[in-house]
């Protein structure tokens, strides 16, 4: 069954520092998404991304955020400065149409620690 | 803005029986209502997806019922598995914006031999 992957799976980071956040979406699909879930909280949207630019956005995805498809196969979510509420799983997800037939394809999801 | 209720945190049934969890939503009536299951550090996995237009769902064990009036959908697991232990979470799409799902808490669901 094809995958979302994402790297790495784990990620600490000194406060201020700047991360970036890996995806490889399934290969067929033209959708792209970044949510994440702080711990013991519900998963939240961030971004959606198709044909190379951000479709939708939430009040979470600030100016410290951006997203970027670099070449064919990779999905990337960068943290500018990150802070320490930063500190969550982030989910990659893609789908091949709008995910009203067949829902999303959530990646394992990266743990960022912000210390 | 989008509010999402799920009946309860955690759920415990015995094996065998029928796990049935609600959602409950308010403000906007979502075009589409998906169900997922998510596993402790895992992403979430698509179950069941349910149209506005739509009043029931199956696959497999799997059953989601969708009531725009009552702005409710349930979520049945027939004969119920160990296996099926896990959280299992609401979204909601309003149809209007492209990828953006609402998500419930979740409830813990528990299935003991």
């Amino acid at each position: 069954e094809p995958e979302v992957t994402q790297t790495p799976s784990h990620q600490v980071t000194q406060m201020g520092q700047e991360v970036i956040l890996r995806c490889v979406p399934i290969s067929n699909h033209l959708y792209f998404y970044w949510y994440r879930q702080i711990l013991g909280q519900k998963v939240e949207f961030l971004v959606s991304f198709y044909n190379n630019e951000i479709s939708e956005k939430s009040e979470i995805f600030d100016d410290q955020f951006s997203v970027e498809r670099p070449d064919g196969s990779n999905f990337t979510l960068k943290i500018r400065s990150t802070k320490l509420e930063d500190s969550a799983m982030y989910f990659c997800a893609s789908s091949e149409g709008f995910g009203r037939d067949d829902g999303y394809t959530f990646g394992s999801g990266t743990r960022l620690t912000v210390v | 803005s989008q509010k999402i209720e799920q009946n309860s945190e955690a759920l415990n049934i015995q094996e065998g029986k029928t796990a049935t969890l609600t959602c409950n939503y308010t403000n906007y009536s979502p075009a589409y209502l998906q169900w997922y299951r998510q596993d402790p550090g895992r992403g979430p996995v698509f179950l069941l997806l349910i149209r506005e237009n739509e009043k029931e769902k199956r696959k497999e064990r799997l059953k989601v019922t969708f009531d725009t009036t009552l702005k409710q959908s349930l979520f049945h697991i027939t004969a119920s598995q160990p296996a099926d232990s896990a959280t299992y979470l609401c979204a909601l799409d309003r149809g209007s914006t492209l990828g953006r799902l609402y998500f419930g808490r979740g409830t813990q669901l528990t299935v003991w031999p």
